[in-house]
């Protein structure tokens, strides 16, 4: 079945480039999210990339998808204290609109 | 202000009882998700439901049920017969716009059950 793989924890320092990594299986895949949950929240739609697409950037987001390899990464420029979150990545099939989550990559952000 | 309520945000109870989570949308879509978050494990599908008076199960429906009487309302109902029912609770809504399907996701309601 579908799968989507991430990483459970990441650290960074205030300032710094976050890198949240992120691979998927299913080759029909249509377009892939990204989620940040904060604490004790819901999830909320930072961004999403078709899957003919190479590179979306929005504002400090810069999501990169890599067909190839099934690869999908979010960077976040100049990461603050208030991107602690949750980040999960998701995809979506033509033949179904439901996404599949991953579980989700904790970052942590520092001073 | 338009949007996705659950409640209420904590709630206990004792093993064997019946327990209902509330979910209200005033977005006018039409679709409504039930989602189960354990830590580290993501979000895992219940029940969904594309259109009033219909839905169907997730990947992880049996000890759960719903209804979908009204467009803005998908409670679900913890039954005494699953398991482990400790969680917490996501109740979504999604549209489609510019060919992507964008999910609304409540606050969530944690359950303790003791």
């Amino acid at each position: 079945g579908e799968d989507v793989e991430q990483s459970l924890f990441l650290s960074v320092r205030e300032g710094d480039s976050s890198v949240i990594n992120c691979t998927y299986t299913d080759s029909s895949s249509t377009y892939l999210y990204w989620y940040k949950q904060e604490p004790g929240a819901g999830l909320q739609l930072l961004t999403y990339i078709f899957s003919n697409m190479d590179m979306k950037q929005d504002q400090r987001l810069t999501v990169l998808l890599n067909k190839k390899d099934k690869h999908l990464s979010l960077r976040i420029a100049d990461t603050q204290t208030g991107d602690s979150a949750i980040y999960f990545c998701a995809d979506a099939s033509g033949g179904s609109y439901i996404p599949t989550f991953g579980r989700g990559t904790s970052l942590i952000v520092h001073p | 202000d338009g949007g996705i309520t659950q409640s209420p945000k904590y709630l206990f109870r004792k093993e064997g009882q019946n327990v209902t989570l509330s979910c209200e949308q005033n977005l006018n879509h039409d679709a409504m998700y039930w989602y189960r978050q354990d830590p580290g494990q993501g979000l895992r599908l219940i029940y969904y439901s594309q259109i009033v008076n219909d839905f169907q199960k997730g990947d992880i429906a049996e000890g759960y049920s719903v209804s979908r009487e009204k467009k803005e309302s998908f409670p679900l109902t913890v039954t005494s017969a699953q398991k482990n029912p400790t969680a917490f609770y996501l109740c979504a809504s999604s549209i489609r716009r510019g060919g992507v399907d964008e999910q609304f996701f409540g606050p969530g309601t944690r359950l303790t059950v003791l």
